[in-house]
């Protein structure tokens, strides 16, 4: 099946620091990635949708001068925290998707997440 | 903007017992889908449900989806320590856009 791969799985930083969080699809070409936030004990949110060679589209409520995506490869997206502070401190989990594979589902195929803890 | 509600929130239960987890919305989706999560993971897919009045089985686990397609349910029969975790419901919208359900933790204690 489709691997995701995210790195680091877990980033501890100091507050104001930028921090870039990659997802790598490893066997598929993903045209569309998606970013989520989870906080402890809830539900996954969505924060954007990158889709390759373009500007990501981001959630109402998202700073997107604040999370950074990009999606410069098929198989390659970034997100980056810039200034970091506590608050942002959550789990991260990305998704990507291939091209439309003729059926009635577009299945995601999700990362492992990244924990990120700022001090 | 869509919502899946579900519930109940957190269950904690014996071992051997039945448990339902519902996930309700008042949008229609084109296709659901239920993933367990483990702390510290990604959600994982259990199944993916995609035809109004749908029921699917997958070992102990049994899924259906609402006629109108605008809610499901997870029963699982004879509950193991194994099963513990979040479940979350995931309601896929025409633009393959997926609403994740408020989640419902699941503890099973031997």
């Amino acid at each position: 099946g489709a691997v995701v791969s995210q790195h680091p799985s877990r980033v501890i930083c100091k507050s104001g620091t930028s921090v870039k969080i990659e997802c790598r699809s490893l066997d598929f070409q993903a045209t569309t990635m998606f970013w989520y936030r989870q906080f402890p004990k809830q539900s996954l949110m969505l924060m954007a949708t990158s889709n390759e060679g373009s500007k990501a589209t981001y959630e109402q409520g998202v700073e997107k001068d604040k999370f950074l995506i990009n999606h410069a490869s098929l198989t390659l997206s970034t997100l980056t925290v810039t200034s970091a502070h506590p608050e942002d401190s959550s789990f991260y989990i990305c998704s990507a998707r291939g091209p439309p594979l003729g059926g009635p589902i577009n299945e995601q195929f999700f990362g492992p997440g990244t924990r990120l803890t700022v001090l | 903007t869509q919502l899946l509600e579900q519930s109940p929130q957190f269950l904690s239960i014996q071992e051997g017992e039945n448990l339902t987890v519902y996930c309700n919305s008042s949008s229609v989706f084109s296709s659901l889908q239920w993933y367990r999560q483990e702390p510290g993971e990604g959600p994982v897919l259990l199944v993916t449900v995609v035809t109004g009045g749908e029921v699917k089985k997958l070992k102990r686990l049994t899924f259906q989806f609402g006629d109108a397609r605008k809610d499901s349910s997870l029963h699982i029969t004879a509950a193991q320590p194994g099963d513990t975790g979040l479940y979350l419901c995931a309601g896929i919208s025409g633009t393959y856009k997926y609403i994740f359900g408020t989640g419902t933790r699941l503890k099973v204690l031997a």
